[in-house]
């Protein structure tokens, strides 16, 4: 069973960036027909989609943060990265680092569809001075 | 965005009781609709996808149903590790969104 766990700094000051990895164990980020995700849950609201990497280094963004977010894939390590620059205090939260399910596709139209399958247990990122 | 609204937010229960949480997409999804149970300090889990497929290994004491824009998770008989937050995702559209929780208590 895949596992992912979170690490980097839980303090970060404004205007910095936020730089965060997801190591995986038990499967391979450059083989896996998947896509690795970040998620993350600030104080009082909802989780929130960041964005995802496939192995072939695509990548898809909410748009809202795609000027701020990075994700990235290292495959020597079997982790993938997470980087938000110019953070405030609207970035503190739970951030979480996921694995997709592998496609399954609409019968109509073939489109290949993918929930999220395996969640880190998150870390916490608080953004002060 | 595709809003998810999710229904009740916090809910009151006893063990053994019959418990259905609701989730409405503002537009139509089709069946691609998650279910998670979150607990504290561990891994969100999926229990439920495709609105009514569920995840190898979930009790079937839980189950999924829906299509298009309004779903349900219902869970039959509860247990004492029933007891937790429960969240809806679309994974129609990008960005995927989720509904805003419902803690069951």
């Amino acid at each position: 069973q895949v596992e992912l766990q979170e690490s980097g700094p839980g303090l970060v000051k404004p205007s910095e960036t936020l730089s965060l990895t997801c190591a995986v164990s038990f499967d391979s980020i450059s083989s896996s027909f998947t896509w690795w995700s970040w998620i993350r849950q600030s104080p009082g609201r909802r989780l929130e989609w960041i964005g995802e990497i496939f192995r072939n280094h695509s990548t898809n963004y909410k748009s809202s943060l795609k000027s701020r977010a990075t994700i990235s894939l290292d495959s020597s390590k079997n982790q993938f990265s997470l980087k938000l620059t110019s953070v405030t205090a609207a970035d503190t939260a739970v951030y979480y680092c996921a694995r997709t399910s592998v496609p399954y596709y609409d019968v109509l139209t073939g489109d290949p569809y993918y929930y999220i399958s395996v969640w880190g247990k998150g870390t916490t990122v608080t953004v002060s001075s | 965005d595709i809003q998810m609204t999710q229904s009740p937010s916090t809910l009151s229960a006893s063990v053994g009781d019959r418990v259905t949480i609701t989730c409405r997409a503002s537009e139509e999804i089709s069946s691609w609709l998650a279910w998670y149970q979150a607990k504290p300090g561990k891994a969100p889990k999926v229990l439920i996808y495709k609105a009514s497929t569920l995840k190898n290994g979930v009790p079937s004491r839980f189950s999924g149903s829906g299509s298009g824009a309004e779903f349900t998770l219902t869970i039959s008989s509860l247990q004492p590790d029933d007891f937790a937050t429960y969240f809806c995702q679309q994974y129609h559209s990008y960005p995927y969104t989720f509904g805003q929780g419902t803690k069951l208590e």
